[in-house]
């Protein structure tokens, strides 16, 4: 297994379009994190797969934010009409199952709206 | 809500020379504690965790000790080399209901060391 993949690992966007990025999450991983980090701060946590089951979601996920994972393998997040203070890195992880903590962040993508 | 606040950067260490980074957390309740690093260009890394008190976490010679009394979870190096240069992220998890082991990160710290 290749760790968690990312893709793409960079996005340049104009203002008011739709972004769709993609995690693959180690396999045998059922529980799948996205997060953001803004230049200069820590990431911050958005939201929570267990399998396909989004189970938890932060505030800073507005309603422009959408999260799937529809077989409990990869996972999607969806930006529509994007804005400029939606440029950041999002990052994506997943842990396993047994409680072990084998939390493992793939490199990310880069968003930049212009 | 719980938080953690480290040492603001930029650090800059000659080649040798003893590394502290300060951490401190504020929880309802025992979180865990990390330790990520993140070298340019790559995803975050765990460099070394803790999960209660008094443990004393360590990896590649840096080391890190939960203290419950300080609420906190200080990372130390006796002897920085230039591959240490990178943004090192303090960290707490406190596991919810749904079993979202959540990760709450510091600002970080970008650390150089100049030989």
């Amino acid at each position: 297994d290749t760790g968690v993949s990312q893709d793409p690992r960079h996005k340049i966007t104009k203002r008011g379009q739709n972004v769709t990025f993609r995690c693959d999450p180690i396999s045998e991983h059922n529980r799948l994190y996205w997060y953001r980090q803004t230049l200069g701060q820590g990431p911050e946590f958005l939201t929570y797969f267990q399998n396909e089951a989004q189970l938890e979601k932060s505030r800073l996920l507005s309603d422009r934010f959408s999260a799937e994972r529809p077989k409990g393998s990869f996972s999607t997040l969806e930006i529509q009409r994007t804005e400029q203070g939606d440029s950041a890195m999002y990052l994506c992880a997943s842990s396993p199952r047994d409680g072990t903590w084998g939390y493992t962040f793939g490199s990310g993508t880069r968003l930049t709206v212009v | 809500g719980n938080s953690v606040t480290q040492m603001e950067g930029p650090v800059t260490l000659s080649e040798e020379a003893f590394l502290t980074i300060n951490c401190t957390y504020t929880a309802t309740g025992y979180p865990s504690l990390f330790w990520y690093v993140q070298y340019p260009g790559e995803g975050l890394q765990l460099l070394l965790k803790a999960t209660k008190a008094d443990d004393k976490g360590s990896n590649k010679g840096f080391e890190a000790t939960y203290r419950k009394e300080t609420t906190s979870f200080h990372l130390e190096k006796g002897s920085v080399q230039v591959s240490d240069s990178a943004v090192y992220f303090c960290a707490l998890s406190m596991i919810s209901n749904f079993g979202n082991e959540k990760l709450t990160f510091g600002t970080g710290t970008r650390l150089t060391i100049i030989p």
